[in-house]
């Protein structure tokens, strides 16, 4: 079936270093949206994309969609201990609307 | 402050038995949706409604039922016939589907567990 891909599952770093994760959907996207959710905790919407090669910031954290609308990533700046957590991506289809969710990236910040 | 609340936080069933969870939502939105998370996983939609008095299955609806008697209200009954009922379930909700551009607003989730 039609999935939204996510990569690494898990990613660990040290404070200060920067980190990627990586959406890629098998069909073309209406919209992608990024998600976070604290360990214990609920997914709290970040962002959303929408226009072919979309870039946007939010402080130390870029979101891209690329220019076929079937990929996308999140990349964070110089980490903190804040950013633990997992990073979901939740794309849209084009054909039908219907939200796919990535399995998301788990961000563990070795102190 | 507007918000989705989701009671209990924690709840224990017995195999056999059927459960309610509860999802309140204050925001006004149209459309709320239920999904179940396991662990290392992504989340996978139950149910969804769009309108009070409306609602469809998601990808994973067997063994659950869901009513959407009032705009604020959508609970979700686990039923016996759930084979794997023990989950993180999550109640959102949105003013549009979200496929339009609208995130979701997510509650803080039930931790349902089979003993």
């Amino acid at each position: 079936g039609q999935q939204v891909m996510q990569i690494p599952q898990y990613q660990h770093v040290q404070e200060g270093e920067d980190f990627t994760t990586y959406c890629n959907s098998s069909t073309t996207l209406s919209n992608i949206q990024w998600y976070k959710q604290r360990p214990g905790g609920h997914p709290v919407f970040l962002i959303q994309l929408v226009k072919s090669g979309e870039v946007k910031k939010q402080k130390r954290l870029t979101f891209q969609f690329g220019e076929a609308k079937k990929n996308s990533s999140l990349h964070i700046t110089a980490t903190q201990t804040t950013d633990v957590g997992t990073y979901f991506c939740a794309g849209a289809r084009s054909r039908d609307d219907k939200i796919i969710f990535g399995k998301g990236t788990r961000l563990h910040i070795l102190p | 402050d507007g918000g989705i609340t989701q009671s209990p936080k924690y709840l224990f069933r017995k195999e056999g038995q059927n459960v309610t969870l509860s999802c309140e939502q204050n925001l006004n939105h149209d459309a709320m949706y239920w999904y179940r998370q396991d662990p290392g996983q992504g989340l996978r939609l139950i149910y969804y409604s769009q309108i009070v008095n409306d609602f469809q299955k998601g990808d994973i609806a067997e063994g659950y039922s869901v009513s959407r008697e009032k705009k604020e209200s959508f609970p979700l009954t686990v039923t016996s016939a759930q084979k794997n009922p023990t989950a993180f379930y999550l109640c959102a909700s949105s003013i549009e589907n979200p496929g339009q551009g609208y995130g979701y607003t997510f509650g803080s989730g039930t931790r349902l567990t089979v003993v």
